[in-house]
């Protein structure tokens, strides 16, 4: 079955504890994308990937680092979390431009909790 | 960058009604214009999706259109139903692809019965 996974689904923390999310999808999508959702806002997008080694910052990467060394994981790292990292998590995944199927797929997001 | 505002946030209308999600974008070079539906707890999924050489596409009781001179784009669905209940999000990529989108802020639909 295709589908984008992500993990933890539900993560409460506290302040400056290191963290990852991870990401994984099984269609061999090259670019990847994170983005978090929070009320009135919509989504929003923290950092994207065109392909293996290719990343870069999206609308609001402050706080927030990624790396895409496979082509199926990219995992989302918060190396020193504050209160205001607590959002919805949401990972992406989509095929190359000029594809047939050029949509974007969502994991089943991420809720965050930061103490 | 690009800059997509949704109106209106909140639209509440009763069963069998039509409901109409109005977008607008900044940038002229956007060329793909997809809308999602997440209904609570859920992930955004693709509902349908309008390419910038189209004026408008139906899909069942779904249909967008897009006014590239006003760079506006609007989502109808008409006979709503109970269902149909969930928060909508329209996007814009200037990639003809989709990836790259900005997001808009999102439109939460209640269908009354």
């Amino acid at each position: 079955e295709a589908q984008v996974t992500q993990n933890p689904r539900y993560l409460i923390t506290v302040t400056g504890k290191k963290l990852t999310v991870t990401c994984s999808q099984n269609m061999n999508h090259e670019y990847m994308s994170w983005y978090r959702q929070d009320p009135g806002l919509g989504l929003r997008q923290i950092y994207y990937s065109m392909n293996v080694e290719v990343t870069d910052k999206g609308d609001v990467p402050e706080g927030y680092k990624v790396s895409r060394k496979e082509k199926r994981n990219f995992p989302l790292i918060l190396e020193s979390p504050s209160p205001n990292q607590t959002s919805l998590y949401f990972c992406a995944s989509s095929p190359a431009k000029g594809t047939k199927e050029e949509t974007q797929y969502f994991g089943p997001g991420t809720r965050l909790l930061v103490l | 960058g690009e800059n997509v505002e949704q109106h209106p946030s909140t639209l509440s209308v009763q069963e069998g009604d039509s409901a109409v999600i109005k977008c607008t974008y900044s940038d002229s070079a956007s060329n793909y214009f997809p809308w999602y539906k997440q209904e609570l707890g859920k992930r955004p999924q693709l509902i349908i999706d309008i390419r910038s050489n189209v004026g408008e596409k139906k899909d069942q009781r779904i249909a967008v259109t897009l006014n590239k001179t006003a760079k506006h784009f609007s989502l109808h669905i008409t006979e709503t139903q109970p269902e149909d209940s969930a928060v909508y999000f329209c996007a814009a990529s200037i990639n003809n692809a989709g990836n790259m989108l900005t997001f808009g802020g999102g439109t939460r639909l209640m269908v009354k019965p």
